[in-house]
């Protein structure tokens, strides 16, 4: 399968502990995106790559976030000093820059973290 | 805040039938997609309508775009229980960002 991949599928955490995710986009693609999504809502939008830079973050980002994508392929999303605010869906989703093809985004299964 | 707002939040219908989900945003917009999520699952791609156009049919699927009213709606023709998902539009601004709404959830009844 060639598609978006993330891991875990599935984390539960204390609160106050520290949560990595990792996000393998599909090979070609050079945009990386990174979402949280909770119960009842749509994706709402956290970070933005274009190769291995950040190019945009939300404000929703706080300093307890951080985002990387080393070399341009894969990339982490870690939250540290969980809160119980921070459960949530986790999702990643990679892009092609390109005349027709770059606004479409191909996302992964998600990460679902649960703060206890 | 979200700038999609799709309409209804919720609908049932009857294996055969049609559905219609409308969504409603704020500012202009290069394109608007519309991406289906089964639960607990990632988001897929259904189809992508340019600000230029005003209609684009995919499979069952059709796409409308009112760019004067913002607004957008997304028919699916002769639903199947496999329709039974989260759909959600999303709008595309220029930049990096897409923006989804809250989505609508559709319940097919075999």
């Amino acid at each position: 399968d060639t598609g978006v991949s993330q891991d875990p599928r599935h984390k539960i955490t204390k609160r106050g502990q520290n949560v990595t995710f990792r996000c393998d986009p599909i090979s070609e693609h050079n945009r990386l995106y990174w979402y949280r999504q909770t119960l009842g809502q749509g994706p709402e939008f956290l970070t933005y790559f274009q190769n291995e830079a950040q190019l945009e973050k939300s404000r929703l980002l706080s300093d307890r976030f951080s985002a990387e994508r080393p070399k341009g392929s894969f990339s982490t999303l870690e939250i540290q000093r969980t809160e119980q605010g921070d459960s949530a869906m986790y999702l990643c989703a990679s892009s092609l820059a390109g005349l027709a093809l770059r606004e479409t985004q191909y996302f992964g299964p998600g990460t679902r973290l649960l703060v206890l | 805040s979200q700038q999609g707002e799709e309409d209804p939040q919720a609908l049932s219908i009857q294996e055969g039938e049609n559905a219609t989900m409308n969504c409603s945003y704020k500012t202009s917009i290069n394109n608007l997609q519309w991406y289906r999520q089964n639960s607990g699952r990632g988001l897929v791609h259904l189809i992508l309508i340019r600000s230029n156009e005003r209609e684009k049919h995919s499979g069952r699927l059709r796409v409308t775009l009112d760019t004067s009213k913002k607004s957008s709606s997304l028919l699916i023709t002769a639903s199947r229980a496999a329709d039974t998902a989260s759909y959600f539009c999303a709008t595309y601004t220029g930049g990096f960002k897409t923006i989804f709404g809250a989505g609508t959830r559709l319940f097919v009844k075999a």
